[in-house]
């Protein structure tokens, strides 16, 4: 079972903003940074902002992301039906020698 | 651009082993800070990670799959391996295999379907 917890759905109507939050602990939120990616029906998955703010070219300002002690989250504003996927947030937890990657439970965004 | 691609059994039956490759182009293995990891995902279910290599030959493993896991690398090939032992129907999933530069996942290959089924 995952480390990083996530809310299972969330869903706003087409223009409207959507929150998915992460919550961790001091071993992995707490200590690195925080990625978010978005997988699409039936792709894989895309990196949507990473070094918790921060977005790759090519990804719309609409898209942001944030830190606070042991939770992330990211928010999607003007939202389209293209916006229709699955988000997870990951990131490493050194709890364990050597250090492993973890991955949130995953956020079912629909469009209304 | 880099972009990666793994390939392998898309069927394999209970206890034996898995054997998957990522090939990839765009990036080299021996470049200080690269690295190349695995994930994989259920059917239905959440991202698992589980292994990544870098450029230095430093691995890490998913803990709780340690014992079963092994990554290698193939710089002149532009490859990694990934082998799986004692493969249990649990253990379907899609398999991807992805960039690492820093500490994101940064482009992921398209993924194989490996299901594990006598």
């Amino acid at each position: 079972q995952s480390v990083l917890t996530q809310p299972p759905s969330v869903s706003a109507a087409p223009g409207q903003k959507v929150t998915i939050s992460c919550s961790g602990s001091n071993s992995n939120i707490g200590k690195n940074y925080v990625s978010w990616y978005q997988q699409l029906p039936g792709t894989a998955p895309k990196l949507l902002i990473y070094e918790n703010y921060k977005r790759p070219s090519g990804i719309p300002d609409r898209f942001s992301g944030s830190k606070s002690d042991t939770s992330a989250t990211l928010g999607i504003t003007g939202l389209q039906t293209g916006d229709e996927a699955d988000y997870y947030c990951g990131t490493w937890d050194t709890s364990l020698s050597g250090g492993n990657y973890v991955f949130g439970t995953g956020t079912k965004v629909s469009v209304l | 651009q880099i972009t990666l691609k793994e390939s392998g059994p898309t069927l394999v039956k209970p206890t034996e082993t898995l054997t998957l490759t990522c090939t990839f182009s765009g990036f080299s293995l021996s470049t200080t800070g690269v690295g190349v990891g695995w994930i994989r995902q259920p059917p239905g279910k959440a991202l698992e990670w589980l292994a990544v290599i870098y450029w230095d030959d430093d691995k890490r493993y998913r803990p709780s799959l340690k014992s079963r896991l092994t990554i290698t690398k193939d710089t002149s090939k532009n490859q990694v391996v990934l082998t799986m032992t004692d493969m249990d129907p649990m253990d379907t999933a899609t398999y991807y295999c992805a960039h690492k530069l820093t500490v994101s996942f940064d482009p992921w290959g398209q993924g194989t379907l490996v299901t594990v089924s006598s």
